[in-house]
């Protein structure tokens, strides 16, 4: 499985962007870079995916390096409830479309 | 909209109990599948399927059973708990299994076996 490498964690202050960095130097073409997070007791939530080009939605931005070995989630003005364990996984389809979630970043946010 | 929903949230059984976690979406997903989670360790996949009828297994399968008779609903079961499935599961489900498709969560069972 193609593995991904995060900071432990990270620390950010209140509506300041944060740049949250992932590398994945063995990704393979059919691999989609994809962002969970996972508020605590609750279930992991979606934020974002891509393959090749960079993607924004209402939650985050996805930045993927043109080599496709790293990839970095940005959120644009950090709040209080951003403040979450963040991961990045690779994912592919068919026999290989299966989370395999690491340890993640924990994002710690400061009023 | 529901989403992915789970019942019950929280449950504690005794060694040798058996029961079954619900699990249920509305977004007519193709793909459902089930993963526990231990205390800081990440998500591993318990059982999945690829449709109504189609079950296979992930990674810790053992002592579990699953089955898939609707699109919608996904009951995982265990035969006769014993204390190493305490454990907080999840249930997620996506459209299909490709890698642009993500998968929804539910808010997970929390689940104590004394």
């Amino acid at each position: 499985d193609a593995k991904t490498t995060q900071p432990n964690s990270m620390e950010s202050n209140e509506e300041e962007p944060v740049h949250l960095p992932c590398n994945h130097s063995t990704i393979s073409g059919t691999d989609y870079i994809h962002w969970y997070r996972q508020l605590p007791s609750q279930g992991p939530e979606y934020v974002i995916h891509g393959l090749t080009s960079n993607v924004n939605n209402r939650m985050a931005s996805l930045a993927i390096a043109e080599d496709r070995k790293s990839s970095t989630l940005i959120l644009h003005r950090a709040t209080l409830r951003d403040a979450a364990v963040y991961y990045c996984i690779l994912l592919s389809g068919g026999s290989n479309y299966k989370l395999t979630f690491g340890k993640g970043t924990l994002l710690t946010v400061n009023p | 909209n529901a989403g992915v929903t789970q019942t019950p949230k929280f449950q504690v059984l005794k060694t040798g109990q058996s029961m079954t976690l619900q699990c249920a979406q509305d977004m007519n997903h193709e793909y459902m599948s089930w993963y526990r989670q231990d205390p800081g360790m990440g998500l591993r996949l318990i059982h999945y399927s690829v449709g109504a009828g189609i079950t296979d297994q992930g990674e810790v399968p053992n002592g579990y059973n699953v089955s898939r008779s609707t699109t919608e609903d996904f009951p995982l079961r265990l035969l006769s708990a014993a204390p190493s499935q305490t454990s907080v599961y999840f249930c997620a489900s996506s459209y299909s299994r490709t890698g642009g498709q993500p998968q929804h969560f539910g808010d997970g069972t929390r689940l104590s076996i004394l």
